[in-house]
């Protein structure tokens, strides 16, 4: 079974830093992989989609890359902001609607 | 892109009772899916609702606990039946949107005391 894995579950970091969140992954045989944002109390808003034959995307200030054979991801926020205080969830896609997501990291940008 | 409505937005519900929670989407999608998220924990899928045929249950979840509705490709309901504080989760609700892309509903958060 696919196990999905994010370090480091907290971070608190200082306006204006970049920073790296990481998501890996235990069975390489993913379709896809998405990495959300979520709000306290609130649902989940999808920040970057990366097919399993891409390397990476690009949104704003987001960079996600995806290295199936290390079964691993990272998103890349570039300039912290307050506004980015979140939590963040990865989740592998396989073939039949299979998704799995991971516990998430909670990162809190310090104005 | 999808959105997606869900109410009730929160609730506290008494042990024993059952509680539907609706989803609205803004447009036609074959597939919606049902998530629980307990407290500090991940996204667990609960079910996959087709429209016109019986929803598919994962593994730990079962059809009399949770019965699903999809009377249409816009809309559906899940049921949190016979409720437990064990039951105490966000409920959300999701689609497959252009592109492989997953959208969420708002959730629904549900304190069962």
């Amino acid at each position: 079974k696919q196990e999905v894995t994010q370090i480091p579950a907290a971070l608190s970091v200082p306006e204006g830093e970049n920073l790296v969140l990481n998501c890996s992954f235990t069975d390489s045989a993913i379709y896809n992989l998405q990495w959300f944002r979520q709000d306290p109390g609130k649902g989940l808003t999808s920040l970057l989609l990366i097919q399993s034959s891409q390397r990476e995307q690009t949104s704003g200030r987001l960079n996600a890359s995806l290295d199936k054979s290390s079964g691993r991801s990272t998103l890349y926020i570039a300039a912290s902001q307050p506004g980015d205080s979140a939590t963040y969830l990865c989740a592998v896609e396989h073939t039949g609607n299979q998704f799995y997501f991971g516990t998430g990291t909670s990162l809190t940008v310090i104005p | 892109s999808a959105v997606i409505s869900q109410k009730p937005s929160r609730d506290i519900c008494q042990r024993g009772t059952s509680l539907t929670i609706q989803c609205q989407v803004d447009s036609q999608v074959t597939m919606m899916f049902w998530y629980r998220q307990q407290p500090g924990q991940s996204l667990t899928l609960i079910a996959t609702a087709n429209q016109g045929s019986e929803a598919t249950y994962e593994s730990g979840f079962v059809i009399d606990k949770f019965p699903i509705s999809r009377p249409n490709l816009t809309f559906s309901t899940l049921t949190v039946s016979n409720m437990s504080p064990e039951d105490s989760s966000i409920y959300l609700c999701s689609v497959r949107g252009s592109g492989n892309t997953i959208y969420f509903g708002e959730g629904s958060w549900l304190t069962v005391v």
